[in-house]
């Protein structure tokens, strides 16, 4: 089953408008990560927040962290035609029984950003 | 550009075939994974390599396989194809784990 799962599924927003997408996971993780992906691309890294941090700038971007909740959220603040990809979260945690890590990606958000 | 190379771009082949997947990581990262998205399923871990040896397993089928080779490239083989094969097959690498992933531009392999 998937670890992380991304809300809404599909957003639709006019260029200058806030898009925010969230994400819900299941166990304990050591760190969240935000990517991006345009259509049929690969997938490019946003941000990572380590699960002792609660809120992570990065230009547009502001990714906050709730453990307690398993939920994240990313903001992007006016937003633009290029900004226009799928976003998906991923968690990194460590595997039960060993030391090993595995990043698990949810189904990701389809933003569309209207000019 | 990620410096992640992936070859080929494109891949149509027949059900019941065998074909390799070839992806060279970004220089000095240890780390690679490999990773299948489908419409259906989304974007599934499907394994990793850590200087040459196998270090996580996810979601790979008995007909996959794949190995990481002394010079870090990794080769992912599909055997016996199905339809339902038919998938973006992204490689990404990373420096260390847990760490950012750098994602390779992906194989679209189309099974007929």
């Amino acid at each position: 089953s998937q670890q992380g799962e991304e809300d809404p599924q599909a957003l639709s927003i006019q260029e200058g408008e806030n898009a925010t997408m969230n994400c819900s996971y299941k166990t304990s993780i050591n760190n969240l990560q935000w990517y991006r992906q345009n259509s049929g691309r690969g997938l490019v890294h946003l941000i990572l927040i380590r699960s002792n941090e609660r809120e992570k700038h990065s230009g547009r971007l502001r990714v906050t962290l709730d453990t307690s909740k398993k939920s994240s959220s990313l903001l992007i603040t006016a937003s633009r035609a290029a900004d226009t990809a799928s976003y998906f979260c991923a968690t990194d945690a460590r595997r039960e029984g060993g030391s090993n890590y595995k990043l698990t990606f949810g189904k990701g958000t389809l933003l569309t950003v209207n000019p | 550009d990620s410096g992640v190379t992936q070859t080929p771009k494109h891949l149509i082949t027949a059900t019941g075939q065998r074909v390799t997947l070839r992806c060279s990581p970004r220089s000095g990262d240890l780390s690679v994974y490999w990773y299948q998205q489908s419409l259906d399923q989304g974007l599934q871990f499907l394994i990793q390599y850590y200087n040459g040896e196998e270090r996580a397993k996810g979601n790979i089928l008995e007909r996959f396989s794949a190995q990481q080779f002394p010079d870090l490239h990794s080769e992912l083989n599909l055997s016996s194809l199905e339809l339902g094969d038919s998938a973006l097959y992204f490689c990404a690498s990373s420096p260390r784990e847990p760490d950012t992933q750098y994602f390779g531009p992906g194989t679209r392999l189309t099974v007929l």
